[in-house]
């Protein structure tokens, strides 16, 4: 069992560079999650997918898109980096939605130039 | 709105010391509370957790208890080691159906020194 695995672990993008970041579980979850994290901000959500086929927005969706593309996987999306995107992200994944326990992959760090 | 408040750092402890890092919430109805834990270079893994008031958490000899009437989760351990630096991390679920998204504190870094 890998738990939750992201795609890449560093990246470094100049300002209106897009890319996407991967994120897959293999715990048959339901509901998975993407955070950003930020020097005393704690980590604040952007999008979630509650169930396979829905996605919703977070506390600081915008300039970010997702797809669910199964049950497995969940990306992320900068379509025109800026640096306010620089930070680093954390998808996570939980069996349900409610007070789940949920689990985190080992991150990407990302860096606007 | 619902929110998570937890004492500012870094923290620094000699080993052996007792640890508590302060965590108070405010939502309405019930929450489920959390502590996280985040070690260099790593993802955050759960600690423990509480779902109902009074209830405690305990998990690697930290303990937390669930105050509903002080809104209050604050995370104990009674002898820190040297491997329990990390960042810790305070969040809640929020009672109800339309929500089942954490909402975390800033953290709180904990150095523990030999």
């Amino acid at each position: 069992n890998a738990g939750v695995t992201q795609t890449p672990k560093f990246q470094v993008l100049k300002t209106g560079q897009s890319m996407t970041l991967q994120c897959a579980q293999d715990m048959n979850h339901n509901s998975m999650y993407w955070y950003r994290q930020d020097p005393g901000m704690g980590l604040r959500l952007i999008y979630y997918s509650a169930s396979e086929g829905t996605t919703d927005k977070g506390e600081v969706p915008n300039g970010y898109n997702v797809s669910r593309l199964n049950k497995r996987e969940f990306s992320l999306r900068l379509e025109s980096a800026a640096p306010s995107q620089t930070s680093v992200y954390f998808c996570a994944s939980s069996e349900g939605w409610g007070s789940y326990e949920q689990y985190f992959g080992p991150g990407t760090r990302l860096t606007v130039t | 709105g619902n929110s998570v408040t937890q004492m500012e750092g870094p923290v620094t402890l000699s080993e052996e010391a007792f640890l508590t890092i302060n965590c108070t919430y405010t939502a309405t109805g019930y929450p489920s509370l959390f502590w996280y834990v985040q070690y260099p270079g790593e993802g955050l893994q759960l600690l423990l957790k509480a779902t109902k008031a009074d209830d405690k958490g305990s998990n690697k000899g930290f303990e937390a208890t669930y105050r509903k009437e002080t809104t209050s989760f604050h995370l104990e351990k009674g002898s820190v080691q040297v491997s329990d630096s990390a960042v810790y991390f305070c969040a809640l679920v929020p009672y109800g159906g339309s929500q089942g998204n954490l909402i975390f504190g800033k953290g709180t870094k904990l150095s523990v020194k030999p």
